[in-house]
């Protein structure tokens, strides 16, 4: 089944900054891939999600994503964070073909605050 | 919107205590999780269950727990003895199939075992 690594667990970051988190999975055939977000308190949301199709995905709020097949990797970006992306981030893949699992398996999320 | 919601928000019990998380998933989808996050730790897959029944299980969920669609709305996730280390948030998630769609989840419950 497939894995899913986060290679920052903790960010912090001022208000207009740039912020890229990375998000890289390891399987080899069809996947698809998500990130979601956990504000303080609340649910789990979708921010982004790619299936097929144009590798760079852009969600809600200004965040976009770039599906890099070559390198496994999904990375989250957004060009000028705000005081109110502070929240947890979760990078997620599910796959289906012969090896892969269609559960979506998460990384273990980054903590995003962002200073006003 | 459609949302998943949970019940309790929080529960706090005492060890060997049988506790029943509660979830209502969106009403037309087909495919129901159960996932827990041990405080600091990564989201991790208990369960997953399609028509009425287990169609994928993880490590974690051993004999003490158990899942149940009592009446077509509800989807509970029981614990029958807790231990400490069950303590952790617990999500619930619905989606309509298993690829080319996302899972939407609900707020969490919050479970501490004293």
């Amino acid at each position: 089944a497939q894995s899913v690594s986060q290679h920052n667990h903790h960010v912090i970051l001022s208000e207009a900054a740039s912020l890229e988190l990375g998000c890289n999975y390891s399987y080899g055939g069809t996947v698809n891939l998500f990130w979601y977000v956990q504000y303080p308190g609340q649910h789990l949301q979708l921010l982004l999600k790619y299936f097929s199709g144009d590798p760079l995905v852009k969600g809600i709020k200004g965040f976009e994503a770039e599906f890099i097949k070559s390198k496994f990797s999904f990375n989250l970006r957004k060009p000028s964070v705000q005081w109110s992306d502070t929240a947890e981030y979760f990078c997620a893949v599910n796959a289906g073909a012969s090896g892969g699992s269609y559960i979506p398996t998460f990384g273990r999320g980054t903590s995003l605050i962002v200073h006003p | 919107e459609p949302e998943v919601t949970q019940t309790p928000s929080h529960q706090v019990t005492q060890m060997g205590q049988e506790v029943i998380l509660r979830c209502v998933p969106i009403s037309n989808h087909l495919y129901f999780y159960w996932y827990r996050q041990i405080l600091g730790q990564k989201v991790e897959f208990l369960v997953s269950f399609y028509n009425n029944e287990i169609s994928e299980k993880s490590e974690i969920f051993d004999d003490q727990f158990s899942v149940e669609r009592p009446d077509g709305s509800n989807f509970t996730l029981k614990i029958r003895s807790t231990k400490l280390e069950d303590s952790a948030m617990y999500f619930c998630a619905s989606s309509y199939r298993v690829m080319n769609t996302e899972a939407f989840f609900g707020q969490g419950t919050r479970l501490t075992v004293v």
